[in-house]
């Protein structure tokens, strides 16, 4: 079974209108981290947003907030009055089990979404 | 120079070729990784240096070689690669074990395996 499921690989959202973008997971260790990443047409992989499976509030960053639904393992991305420079893929990623020192930050990534803003 | 960067941007080689890539992070990192991405498939980790030791070697070919001579630089050696090689590569590093530990990648080599 995938590790990281994103469900929907296009997206179409208009200008200044919200988007949410899906990410389910799967695993079986209580310690965990998620992570969201958006890739524009350069390629550089953009970090976004973080929520540690520990975390009781929702993170947010600015225009983008992480919906946390622990018991459903859901991580979904949602970017408020969307922008024509958000179009760009946008992935998800795990971090699974404790973060030990000299171990590495090792995260499995979802097969993204493509999101285009239209105006 | 800032983050994290890459070079070459673009590489083409044939099979029987060896080339390099190379990738040096300026954020004072402790570790850094190599990330293959291929069309319509998730990014997969090939390896993982943290402290200048290699901590993972995800089931890769043996002609991909890594080397991180210190925490700045990590380079991949290829060497009789096949045209399924033909991907982006990026190259990220993070700070272990800091805060969330976020990755910070690289704006990718892309290589075409001829």
């Amino acid at each position: 079974a995938q590790k990281i499921t994103q469900t929907q690989p296009g997206m179409f959202v208009q200008e200044k209108e919200a988007v949410t973008l899906d990410c389910t997971y799967d695993t079986s260790d209580q310690s965990y981290g998620l992570f969201w990443y958006k890739q524009p047409s350069s390629g550089e992989m953009i970090f976004l947003i973080y929520q540690g499976s520990y975390d009781e509030q929702n993170a947010t960053e600015g225009r983008y907030s992480l919906n946390f639904q622990k018991a459903r393992k859901s991580a979904n991305l949602v970017i408020s009055a969307s922008q024509l420079g958000d179009s760009a893929m946008y992935f998800c990623a795990m971090r699974e089990g404790q973060w030990l020192t000299g171990g590495g930050n090792k995260l499995t990534f979802g097969t993204g979404t493509q999101l285009k803003v239209e105006l | 120079e800032t983050g994290v960067t890459q070079t070459p941007r673009h590489l083409v080689m044939g099979m029987t070729n060896k080339k390099s890539l190379k990738c040096e992070q300026h954020l004072g990192h402790n570790a850094m990784y190599w990330y293959k991405q291929s069309a319509k498939k998730p990014l997969e980790l090939m390896f993982v240096y943290s402290l200048e030791e290699r901590v993972e070697n995800n089931s890769v070919p043996s002609r991909f070689s890594p080397e991180c001579p210190n925490s700045s630089h990590l380079f991949l050696h290829l060497h009789t690669l096949q045209p399924e090689d033909s991907a982006l590569y990026l190259c990220a590093s993070s700070q272990d074990p800091t805060g969330s530990g976020e990755l910070f990648f690289g704006e990718g080599s892309r290589l075409t395996v001829l």
